[in-house]
C-alpha cells in the first residue's frame, strides 16, 4: 500500500509571493491534516479536511488556507509568504476509526 | 503551561541500553497517545498508539500512559544506533481520523555503537 506522498520535496519562495502545496493520502483514507514543523514551535497543527469538508482549524492566520478534493487529496495554500513561513510543511492521513495518523515525508519550504 | 512538555534532550546512550522517553500533559480530556520517530529530514513515523492508560508492548518498544499522573513515556530495550532519531509524543482527546493531534517538541536520541 502507498503511503502520504507530498509534493514538492523542497521549495525556495521569495517574501510576498504565494505557494501551494500538495498531498496524497493513503488510499481509503478521507482524512487528511496538514502540520507545520519548525525548530523553535515544533510541529503544530494547521488544519484538518474530512470527505472535502475543513472540520477543524488551527491558530493560523488566513494566509494559510487548503482545500481536499473529491479523491481525498489535498492542496495547502499560503499568500504573501513571510520569512517566518519557512517550515517543513507535513501532511498526515487517517482512516475513519482510530487516531493513527501517518505521515508524508514533508514540503521543505524556504522563504528567502 | 504548554499543553504537552517533552524534554528535548539531547539524550545520547550506550548501544544496548535501555531507554526512557517521557511526555506530561495538563488536558485531561487526552485519550489517545502516540509515540512518533523522525529521523533527519524525513517525516514522523507512527511507533506507538495506545488508548487510555495503560501499557502496551511491541518489540523492543513499550508505551505506558498513566492519566491520573498525566504522564506517558517510551521505554526503547536493548537500543540500536537504528534508533538514533527524534521521538515525538502526540495524543488527542477525539477518536476519528488525523485531526488536531498536539505534539511535544520532540527528544532527539543518538545511540552510540
Amino acid at each position: 500500500k502507498a503511503g502520504v506522498t507530498q509534493t514538492p520535496r523542497y521549495l525556495i519562495k521569495t517574501r510576498g509571493q504565494q505557494v501551494t502545496l500538495s498531498c496524497s493520502p493513503i488510499s481509503g483514507h478521507r482524512s487528511v491534516s496538514w502540520y507545520q514543523q519548525t525548530p523553535g514551535q515544533g510541529l503544530q497543527f494547521l488544519f484538518e479536511y474530512f470527505s472535502e469538508t475543513q472540520r477543524n482549524k488551527g491558530n493560523f492566520p488566513g494566509r494559510f488556507s487548503g482545500r481536499q478534493f473529491s479523491n481525498s487529496r489535498s492542496e495547502m495554500n499560503v499568500s504573501t509568504l513571510e520569512l517566518g513561513d519557512s517550515a517543513l510543511y507535513l501532511c498526515a492521513s487517517g482512516g475513519q476509526a482510530g487516531t493513527e495518523a501517518f505521515f508524508g515525508q514533508g514540503t521543505r519550504l524556504t522563504v528567502v | 503551561q504548554k499543553e504537552v512538555e517533552q524534554d528535548p534532550g539531547p539524550l545520547s546512550v550506550p548501544e544496548g541500553a535501555i531507554v526512557s522517553l517521557n511526555c506530561t500533559y495538563s488536558n485531561s480530556a487526552f485519550q489517545y497517545f502516540m509515540w512518533y520517530r523522525q529521523y533527519s529530514r524525513k517525516g514522523p513515523e507512527l511507533l506507538m498508539y495506545t488508548y487510555s492508560s495503560g501499557n502496551k508492548e511491541d518489540g523492543r518498544f513499550t508505551a505506558q500512559v498513566d492519566k491520573s499522573s498525566k504522564y506517558i513515556s517510551l521505554f526503547i530495550r536493548d537500543s540500536q544506533p537504528s534508533d538514533s532519531a527524534t521521538y515525538l509524543c502526540a495524543m488527542s482527546a477525539d477518536k476519528g481520523g488525523s485531526e488536531k493531534l498536539v505534539f511535544g517538541k520532540g527528544t532527539k536520541l543518538t545511540v552510540n555503537p
